[in-house]
């Protein structure tokens, strides 16, 4: 497809599962990045990638999240353990490049914790 | 770190008439501003973009202003319709590692 693609496009699960949510960038885009909306909230910045690389983990909230990504391409947020607290929208976008703007975004995960 | 305020958070017009929502930031290193549009359900949509190069900016019925001294900036939609009620998130980057900075979000309400 031509623009993000982010799956499931909803996730209901029970507290203290893990979870995986899956993110297909623009074909071509080096650059990837991970946020997470509260319900109506902003969005805060969780992770990016340039490449498969991760220079900035600096918004990831705990050691319970942790993200890959493999073949410059597709990446998963993987969340353990989950806690009702991290039910929220988790929104991907991609970009051309680290420092190239803008970032175009999918229309995310929308995660539910009972 | 950087921190983007917008205000108001809720906004009212008439159709035909004008909008401006105004942001805040406080990193005077930020050089990028963009604007997006999000709907029920779906994800941020970019509608307008600024660098700090340039002092305004404009796309058919929407334009952004940037205030460098003041560290604000503005988006302006002229002639609005309801099709534009939608919540609207400013945001700011230093350009550094590209993370955006998002506002609270502001829900613009477009009476018919």
């Amino acid at each position: 497809g031509a623009g993000v693609s982010q799956s499931p496009s909803n996730k209901v699960t029970e507290k203290g599962k893990d979870v995986e949510l899956r993110c297909d960038p623009i074909s071509g885009h080096t650059a990837l990045y991970w946020y997470r909306q509260r319900l109506g909230q902003g969005l805060e910045f969780l992770i990016y990638f340039q490449g498969n690389s991760a220079p900035d983990k600096s918004g990831l909230p705990s050691d319970r999240f942790s993200a890959e990504r493999t073949g410059e391409s597709v990446s998963t947020l993987t969340i353990q353990r989950t806690q009702q607290e991290d039910s929220a929208v988790y929104l991907c976008a991609s970009s051309l490049m680290q420092g190239r703007q803008p970032q175009h975004f999918g229309d995310g995960t929308r995660l539910s914790i009972l | 770190g950087e921190n983007v305020e917008q205000h108001p958070s809720t906004l009212s017009v008439q159709e035909g008439d004008s909008a401006v929502i105004k942001c805040t930031y406080s990193d005077s290193a930020s050089n990028y501003f963009p604007w997006y549009k999000q709907e029920l359900g779906k994800g941020p949509q970019l509608i307008i973009d600024i660098r700090s190069n340039v002092g305004e900016k404009k796309d058919q019925r929407i334009a952004v202003t940037l205030n460098k001294t003041a560290k604000h900036f503005s988006l302006h939609i002229t002639e609005t319709q309801p099709e534009d009620s939608a919540v609207y998130f400013c945001a700011a980057s230093t350009g550094a590692n590209s993370k955006l900075t998002f506002g609270k979000g502001i829900t613009l309400s477009v009476r018919p």
